[in-house]
């Protein structure tokens, strides 16, 4: 069965901190991998995604992902946080069929000065 | 481009009430799906749409029913509301056919029903 594992709820960090935030996901095909932000009180924004070729992809605000097919992870990262970053993360698998969009459960991301 | 557009942004039903939510897109997507969002639980599919006149459920369908007369809209009604449909509910669009897979979504439309 299709599913994506966020295995932290809730990550604090400082300000100018890396950041890691993990990914695991179960999918029986070739996954297409996504991260996507979402600040309060808004909808979903695209971060990053993975379809094919190099594992390692470069996304908006200065985030980036690495897909590892050996351990199932899709795990995205970021240099250094801005207080700006603080939001709800959203890993998601899919595939090319129209309704396998699978969500984990967010990890809320809180940045201190 | 407005992209995905939602209404109304909030508000509160008495149970047993009915309600429409509408979600419009101008980004001419074959695909819109509509998704609600639990505290701690992600987004769970509710009903999705591949184009106009073609409607399938999702994983939580019960107490919805959806419409796709147009490619642009995809309302989402509740016949008879419950408390357990308190949630966040999010419309999205992707058009898999020209192979965009990420979707694209809506800014929510947060209900509650007491």
């Amino acid at each position: 069965a299709q599913s994506v594992t966020q295995p932290d709820i809730h990550i604090t960090v400082s300000e100018g901190a890396s950041l890691e935030l993990r990914c695991n996901y179960s999918y029986g095909a070739t996954p297409y991998l996504f991260w996507y932000v979402q600040s309060p009180g808004q909808g979903l924004q695209l971060l990053l995604k993975y379809f094919s070729g190099d594992t390692l992809v470069q996304g908006i605000k200065g985030f980036e992902a690495e897909f590892k097919r050996s351990q199932s992870s899709f795990n995205l990262r970021k240099p250094s946080v801005h207080w700006s970053d603080a939001a709800e993360y959203f890993c998601a698998v899919g595939g090319t069929g129209a309704n396998n969009l699978f969500f984990g459960t967010g990890t809320r991301l809180t940045v201190i000065p | 481009n407005a992209g995905v557009t939602q209404t109304p942004k909030f508000r509160i039903l008495k149970i047993g009430q009915s309600m429409t939510l509408q979600c419009t897109q101008d980004m001419n997507h074959n695909y819109m799906y509509w998704y609600r969002q639990d505290p701690g639980m992600g987004l769970k599919l509710i009903y999705y749409s591949v184009g106009a006149g073609i409607t399938d459920k999702g994983e939580v369908p019960n107490g919805y029913n959806v419409s796709r007369s147009t490619t642009e809209d995809f309302p989402l009604r509740l016949e008879l509301a419950a408390p357990s449909q308190t949630s966040v509910y999010f419309c999205a669009t992707t058009d898999i056919g020209l192979g965009v897979y990420e979707q694209y979504f809506g800014p929510g439309t947060r209900l509650t029903v007491t």
